[in-house]
């Protein structure tokens, strides 16, 4: 079946450095869909990517689509210990239903 | 923006217990809600998809005679564990759509399910 899958499980970094985490699909996505779920919380919706290629940016991150609309990356400018949480990236099956990613746990050292 | 609301947020209670948690779209109709399990350190599983005034749709491997869904409004959908066991202990969430195949999906707080 249709599969997502997401890289690095885990991250440790240093504040003010910089982070990725990367999602491929086995299928092509009609969009991609990013979520942050703090320690504790609940998953919530950061920004949705439609277009093949596109690019947006929301202070320091950055959400990329790749052209075959088939991977995407989330890339974090200098990381701020807000930043703690689990990354997950979905995309939609055909029946509608979203396909998450394992998530990307982000630890940020002070 | 769209507000999902669960209840409760945390329950603790004995073996055998049936649990009854709800999810409503406090400012929108949902014609879609989910329900997830999310154990420790893992990624969200899709237990079912309920739709207002159908059958729920539930996962491989998920038993619906265990975890009954019911829609009954555009507003609120109701997830039962029945008789819990400590197997049964999780996180469960609820998203909602505002409208069918339109994401993104809006999640509640969730449930934190302990069953001694």
């Amino acid at each position: 079946g249709q599969q997502v899958m997401q890289i690095p499980q885990y991250q440790h970094v240093q504040e003010g450095e910089d982070f990725t985490t990367y999602c491929n699909s086995s299928t092509t996505l009609s969009n991609i869909q990013w979520y942050k779920q703090r320690p504790g919380g609940h998953p919530v919706f950061l920004i949705q990517l439609v277009k093949s290629g596109e690019v947006k940016k929301q202070k320091r991150l950055t959400f990329q689509f790749g052209e075959a609309k088939k991977n995407s990356s989330l890339h974090i400018t200098a990381t701020q210990t807000t930043d703690v949480g689990t990354y997950f990236c979905a995309g939609p099956s055909n029946t509608g239903k979203l396909i998450f990613g394992q998530g990307t746990t982000l630890q940020v050292k002070p | 923006g769209a507000v999902v609301s669960q209840h409760p947020s945390r329950v603790i209670c004995k073996s055998g217990t049936s649990v009854k948690i709800e999810c409503r779209s406090l400012d929108f109709q949902a014609t879609t809600m989910f329900w997830y399990r999310q154990f420790p350190k893992q990624s969200l599983m899709l237990m079912a998809t309920s739709n207002e005034g159908s059958k729920a749709t539930y996962e491989q491997g998920v038993e619906k005679d265990k975890f009954l869904i019911n829609h009954a409004s555009l507003t609120l959908s109701t997830l039962t564990v029945t008789s819990a066991h400590p197997e049964d202990s999780s996180f469960y969430i609820c998203s909602a759509i505002r409208d069918r195949g339109k994401q993104p999906q809006h999640f509640g707080d969730g449930t934190r399910l302990s069953i001694l």
